[in-house]
């Protein structure tokens, strides 16, 4: 089945800078690659995803690239602020497979 | 309310006791799915519903694990003869369709087993 590996598992960056996370997949039939955001108590939040037929995807500060022939995907996030911490978690599926695998998470802390 | 709603937030409860977990999806979803999300960890797929579908349980760790779901309305995950290692926090996501669509969680239920 799918696996999906997630690194770092922290980060920590100064406010301001740039805060990069990879995750590789090893099922080349996964098509769909979403981003989740997660802060202390809460649920995991979608902050962006991609599909198959794209190789990067940007919403203002944060942006997702994919490359299929390496089957890895990251995460970008630009100009980081303080309310930017918390846990990310990038994950992927399949068509056929509406079940997300999840990696295992980076803990963001951005430093003032 | 326009999220996804899950309830209790939080449960405590003996070894051996039986529990269930409500979800109540977002208004015209017809997919949800159940996770598990162990201390630190990612999360973990336990069950999946599409409208009238017969459900995926190729996630639930054993058969103490059960969900139901009534149409495209709620959904309840019971866990019989709960166990130590069943303490983690449990998600409950729906989403529009069966096709790769976003999946939008609600804020879990943490079950804590003594």
């Amino acid at each position: 089945g799918e696996n999906v590996e997630q690194h770092p598992s922290t980060l920590s960056v100064q406010e301001g800078d740039s805060a990069v996370i990879k995750c590789t997949y090893s099922d080349s039939a996964s098509n769909y690659f979403p981003w989740y955001k997660q802060e202390l108590g809460k649920g995991p939040q979608l902050i962006i995803d991609i599909r198959s037929n794209v190789g990067e995807k940007k919403d203002q500060r944060i942006a997702v690239t994919l490359n299929k022939t390496a089957k890895h995907f990251s995460l970008h996030i630009t100009e980081t602020q303080p309310e930017d911490s918390a846990v990310y978690f990038c994950a992927a599926s399949k068509q056929g497979a509406q079940k997300l695998v999840f990696g295992q998470g980076t803990r963001l802390t951005i430093n003032p | 309310g326009a999220g996804v709603s899950q309830s209790p937030s939080n449960k405590v409860t003996e070894k051996g006791k039986d529990v269930e977990l409500r979800c109540d999806p977002i208004s015209g979803h017809t997919a949800l799915y159940w996770y598990r999300q162990r201390l630190g960890q990612g999360l973990e797929f336990l069950i999946y519903f599409q409208g009238n579908s017969a459900p995926d349980k190729s996630g639930l760790p054993s058969d103490r694990f059960s969900a139901e779901r009534t149409g495209e309305s709620v959904s309840t995950l019971t866990i019989q003869r709960t166990q130590q290692e069943d303490s983690a926090v449990y998600l409950c996501a729906s989403s529009l369709s069966n096709s790769n669509q976003p999946q939008h969680f609600g804020d879990g239920t943490r079950l804590s087993i003594l």
